[in-house]
Order: C-alpha cells, then sequence, then structure tokens
C-alpha cells in the first residue's frame, strides 16, 4: 500500500462544468501522475509533477490543468468537462531512489461527463 | 513516439491451463514493467525486469526480457480464478519521465 487516495471515487456532472479531482498521498514522494484509462486506448498520461509548483504535459493534457502546491497533493481539473472526458482517472507515486523507480496507483476515479 | 503492443488482447483459459501473455515495444526498452488490474480497481505492481534475459517470478507468474526482439513475455503456470483481471505491460517514456503501456490483455479463468 502506497497510501494513495483519490477523491472522488465516483462523479457524474454535465457538459460544461468545471471538475476537481484530488490525489493524496502519505509519503513525501516527489513524483505524480495522472493518467486516464479507456476502452483500447490503455492508460495515457495526462500531466505528471517532479515536486511542488513543478508540472509537465503528458500525451492527452488538452482540456486539463493541475496543480500541486503541496507535496503531498496533486488536483487534476477539467475547466469545463465534455463527453469525451468520460473516463477512469488514476493517480500514480514513483517510488525514486531504488533500483526499480516503479509506480503504485491509486484505486481511480470514475467520471462521467453527460 | 514508442508504443508497446500487448498480446492476445483477450483470452479465456481453463483452471489448471498455462498461459503466456506477450509485450513488444517498438523502441529500445529500458526496462519493462507488469501490472495486474482487477476489473473496477487500481494497478498493482508485479515486477519490473531490467536486464536483457532477465527473468523474475512471483507465485506462479513468471516473466522474461528479451532485449534483442524488445519483448517480455509472462506466463502463468496452472492458472487459477485468482489470475483472472487484465495485464498491462508498461515501460519508461524516452526522457525516463514517465510510463507509457500497453493496451491489457483481459485474462479470464474458467472453473
Amino acid at each position: 500500500d502506497a497510501g494513495i487516495t483519490q477523491s472522488p471515487r465516483h462523479k457524474v456532472t454535465e457538459t460544461g462544468t468545471p471538475v476537481t479531482l484530488r490525489c493524496h498521498q502519505t509519503e513525501n514522494h516527489r513524483y505524480m501522475y495522472w493518467y486516464r484509462q479507456d476502452p483500447g486506448h490503455g492508460l495515457r498520461l495526462i500531466h505528471y509533477s517532479y515536486g511542488v509548483k513543478d508540472t509537465d504535459k503528458g500525451e492527452v493534457s488538452d482540456g486539463y490543468s493541475v496543480s500541486r502546491s503541496k507535496t503531498e497533493d496533486f488536483l487534476l481539473t477539467l475547466e469545463s468537462a465534455t463527453s469525451s472526458q468520460t473516463s477512469v482517472y488514476f493517480c500514480a507515486i514513483r517510488v525514486a531512489g531504488n533500483l526499480y523507480n516503479e509506480q503504485f496507483f491509486g484505486p481511480g476515479t470514475r467520471l462521467t461527463v453527460l | 513516439s514508442q508504443e508497446l503492443e500487448q498480446s492476445p488482447q483477450s483470452l479465456i483459459v481453463q483452471e489448471g491451463k498455462n498461459l503466456t501473455i506477450n509485450c513488444t515495444s517498438s523502441k529500445t526498452l529500458y526496462g519493462l514493467y507488469w501490472y495486474k488490474q482487477k476489473y473496477g480497481e487500481g494497478l498493482i505492481f508485479l515486477m519490473m525486469l531490467q536486464k536483457g534475459g532477465e527473468e523474475k517470478s512471483h507465485e506462479k507468474i513468471t516473466a522474461k526480457l528479451d532485449e534483442k526482439k524488445q519483448q517480455s513475455s509472462l506466463h502463468i503456470t496452472a492458472s487459477q480464478p485468482s489470475h483472472a483481471g487484465i495485464y498491462l505491460c508498461g515501460a519508461q517514456n524516452q526522457a525516463g519521465t514517465a510510463l507509457i503501456f500497453g493496451k491489457g490483455t483481459t485474462l479470464s479463468v474458467s472453473s
């Protein structure tokens, strides 16, 4: 258990509304990630962070923004949700400094945009 | 950009049978990660392979890395219903900043 929680776990919203998903970790890992998982596409990187206020774009960043004001929290915001953003969103942390640099994942947030 | 292709996309095996899942990279592999996902849940890290020819085992699951073929295989011996789920392979992107993933292989085990 890498101490990763995501909130909310489920959300239904309407097109055009803003949505913020939260990822919280308890172990002070530097790297945090947001992925989305869709049938036929697998897991795709949205944004990642390599420290407080240090973020960068991933493969599918359009329509998303992120913020990291504290080490433990990484927020993903959909400024104006669209139906194409209906997906399952996973947060991950990277255990840097050991041999494998493996990523550990949170339980996911299922978002439905109507 | 690098892509990971998994095969098969899905398979159904009878309990007790062996099976193999393959993951092939379009570019040089610098470490290959295997994850398992139960439906509706997050990904569970299984193992990571770093060097060509490396082989690791976790319970009845064995993974191998063939660096020359840019390929990894995941072999399950004597499958059980608890092995059912989605298996995903991942590899570090070129910048080394994140993982990219294959689309996954869905495994069903019938009893």
